[in-house]
């Protein structure tokens, strides 16, 4: 069964600190990961990532996906207290499902 | 360019009764997928539809659950004799194609099954 995983599951932070967010998949026909950033209404788009290797940045955030290793990390440097919210990782597989994962749950504290 | 829209933003229903979600696409998206968000979990995928056709509904509970995108007007998703586990926040995303387009997401419908 295609699946993601996320980890950590939860994190607290203070603001100025790095974090790194985890996502692991085992999906058939992977075609693309998404990673997406959810406060409280609908998930917004940050990064979509298709070749190995690659990094793609947007400001403070990063990320790269290991497609050997089946895994992606996001990273967000400089924390600022707006970035509290939930990150989805998700994977498109065989063109039409789109699995999620559980989300981490990044808390910045002032 | 209006986002996805989604319609109500909150419903309350009581056991036994119907639930009716709308979305309306971006424009210029023919793709329209549902995904179920339940409280402390990631979204589910429920079902992918393009006009008038279902392309898979793989994730859509067999009994109770039904969509469908006409020609004209929005998305549907039915849910009839709702019962308290429906209770979720019920996710629309549009996109102008598969594979390698992002899928946008409406603000979604918050259902509670009273």
């Amino acid at each position: 069964e295609d699946k993601v995983v996320q980890s950590p599951l939860s994190l607290v932070v203070h603001e100025g600190d790095t974090v790194t967010l985890n996502c692991s998949y085992e999906v058939t026909n992977f075609r693309s990961l998404l990673w997406y950033k959810q406060e409280k209404k609908a998930p917004t788009f940050l990064f979509m990532l298709t070749s190995s290797g690659i990094e793609k940045k947007s400001g403070r955030l990063s990320s790269i996906l290991d497609k050997k290793e089946l895994f992606s990390i996001l990273n967000i440097t400089a924390t600022q207290t707006g970035d509290s919210a939930i990150y989805l990782c998700a994977v498109r597989a065989g063109g039409f499902k789109t699995i999620f994962g559980a989300g981490t749950r990044l808390f910045v504290k002032a | 360019n209006a986002g996805v829209m989604q319609n109500p933003r909150h419903l309350v229903r009581r056991r036994g009764q119907e639930a009716r979600l709308r979305c309306s696409p971006m424009k210029g998206h023919s793709h329209v997928y549902w995904y179920r968000q339940l409280p402390e979990e990631g979204l589910k995928f429920m079902v992918y539809l393009q006009k008038e056709n279902i392309i898979d509904e793989s994730g859509m509970p067999k009994e109770r659950f039904s969509a469908e995108f006409p020609k004209e007007g929005p998305s549907i998703l039915r849910i009839q004799q709702v019962v308290r586990g429906d209770s979720a926040a019920y996710f629309c995303a549009s996109s102008p194609g598969t594979e390698f387009y992002e899928q946008y997401f409406g603000p979604g419908t918050r259902l509670t099954v009273t």
